[in-house]
């Protein structure tokens, strides 16, 4: 069965650190993969999203890049963390066509202080 | 671009009551789902609806895919505590979409015991 693996669950990072999130997923190839924002316990802002490897596309401008180096491996990543990059970060999959939703991962954390 | 419409935002109701949520759009879309998250975790999958008129159950949550394809509800009967969270509506156009779900902004549920 797939299985999604996201860490770390938590992380507290000072403002103009770097940032590295990592999202795996089992028991597929070939995962559309899509990271999300949550702020606030609200709404589901994407971020980038990926249909390949080495495939990035971003749907907002921001301090954040994406890359996806193996095919079930997909990275978030800043070079200088801002106090607005706090929030809730989400990585999900699906098989391609979307008729099937979304699996999401349990979730990172990220305080920026 | 497409957009989501939920409604209402947040529901403060009584264990036993019935709740009501819904979504509705401009856009017609192939695909509409229901997802609940739970306090600091991922969104998990409750129901997933492919054909206009669709009416489906899961246990005590039954979800419609309207008959435009422009809207969907949820109907959650004799609510327990445990459904607290934030129930989200999402859809899928297919086409070149590249498998992107549109969300709505969710619906925080509070179920007072």
């Amino acid at each position: 069965s797939q299985t999604i693996h996201q860490w770390p669950a938590t992380l507290v990072q000072p403002v103009g650190s770097p940032l590295s999130l990592e999202c795996t997923v089992e028991g597929t190839s070939n995962p559309n993969l899509y990271w999300y924002r949550q702020a606030a316990g609200r709404g589901l802002q994407l971020l980038f999203y990926s249909v390949g490897i080495g495939q990035i596309s971003s749907e907002v401008p921001q301090n954040l890049s994406a890359s996806r180096p193996q095919d079930r491996q997909f990275i978030l990543s800043s070079k200088k963390l801002l106090l607005s990059d706090s929030g809730f970060y989400l990585c999900a999959w699906n098989a391609g066509t979307g008729g099937y939703g979304y699996t999401f991962g349990s979730g990172t954390r990220l305080t920026v202080v | 671009g497409q957009q989501l419409n939920q409604s209402p935002q947040s529901m403060f109701i009584q264990e036993g009551e019935d709740v009501s949520m819904n979504c509705t759009s401009s856009s017609i879309f192939n695909t509409w789902l229901w997802y609940k998250q739970d306090p600091g975790e991922g969104p998990v999958l409750l129901i997933a609806l492919y054909k206009a008129g669709e009416l489906t159950s899961n246990g005590r949550l039954t979800a419609q895919f309207g008959i435009t394809r422009k809207d969907s509800f949820l109907n959650i009967s004799a609510s327990i505590p445990s459904d607290v969270g934030i129930y989200f509506c999402a859809a899928y156009a297919g086409g070149t979409s590249y498998g992107k779900l549109t969300f709505g902004q969710g619906t925080i549920l509070t179920v007072h015991p």
